[in-house]
């Protein structure tokens, strides 16, 4: 069964820092992808980052990265430079090696303060 | 094209109507999706179809039923709602999986309201 956990439901960031966003998932596929989704207020699920379970270099997307730790299980965000647009829910996000379901974690509530 | 586009964005409905969401994708997706999302939940997976053909369906209840006329468009339509079908409800779509590992693409959603 495939399982991801994010154990921080808020975290507050001041603005023009760094925010690490923890996510620790468990499979027993060994192959399977990784992605992290951004959704404002407004609803919409935004892609941000994809990390792949033999990709060697960690992912990066603009001041989007994605620390992965394989042998720990974990695939954190780190958003830097943080801006008041980044205010949102942040969901860690699991695809085995079959199939088509995405498995979701809880969830994130960031707030950047000015 | 990296569009998922859903009507009505907004939809309030009694529990003897019948309405349907709507969804359409061009990007040549095979796999689409219904989730139903709750206020700072993650979303909770509905129906899966995968090349035109219902492949999940996680125990919904019928009052919710899903349709896909062709590769670029995805249907629910709702009968008999319960308030407590009020929610954000998100369509995505992506490439079929075995080895592919291509992202979800989300729309906007419909925030429905069952009164």
């Amino acid at each position: 069964a495939q399982k991801i956990t994010q154990t921080q439901p808020g975290m507050f960031v001041q603005e023009k820092e760094a925010v690490t966003l923890d996510c620790t998932y468990d499979t027993s596929d060994p192959s399977y992808g990784l992605f992290w989704y951004k959704q404002p207020s407004s609803g919409e699920m935004i892609f941000l980052i994809y990390q792949g379970s033999y990709d060697q270099q960690n992912a990066t997307e603009g001041r989007y990265s994605l620390n992965f730790q394989k042998a720990r299980k974990s695939a954190n965000l780190v958003i830097s430079a943080s801006q008041l647009g980044d205010s949102a829910m942040y969901f860690c996000a699991m695809r085995g090696r079959v199939g088509n379901q995405f498995y979701f974690g809880t969830g994130t509530s960031l707030t950047v303060i000015p | 094209d990296t569009e998922v586009t859903q009507t009505p964005k907004h939809l309030v409905m009694g529990m003897t109507n019948k309405k349907s969401l709507k969804c359409e994708q061009h990007m040549g997706h095979r796999a689409m999706y219904w989730y139903k999302q709750k206020a700072k939940k993650p979303p909770e997976l509905m129906f899966v179809y995968s090349y035109e053909k219902l492949s999940i369906n996680e125990s919904v209840p019928s009052r919710f039923s899903p349709e896909c006329p062709n590769s670029s468009l995805l249907n629910l339509h709702l009968h008999a709602l319960q308030p407590e079908d009020s929610a954000l409800y998100l369509c995505a779509s992506s490439q079929p999986g075995g080895g592919n590992y291509n992202e979800q693409f989300f729309g906007p959603g419909t925030r429905l309201t069952v009164l």
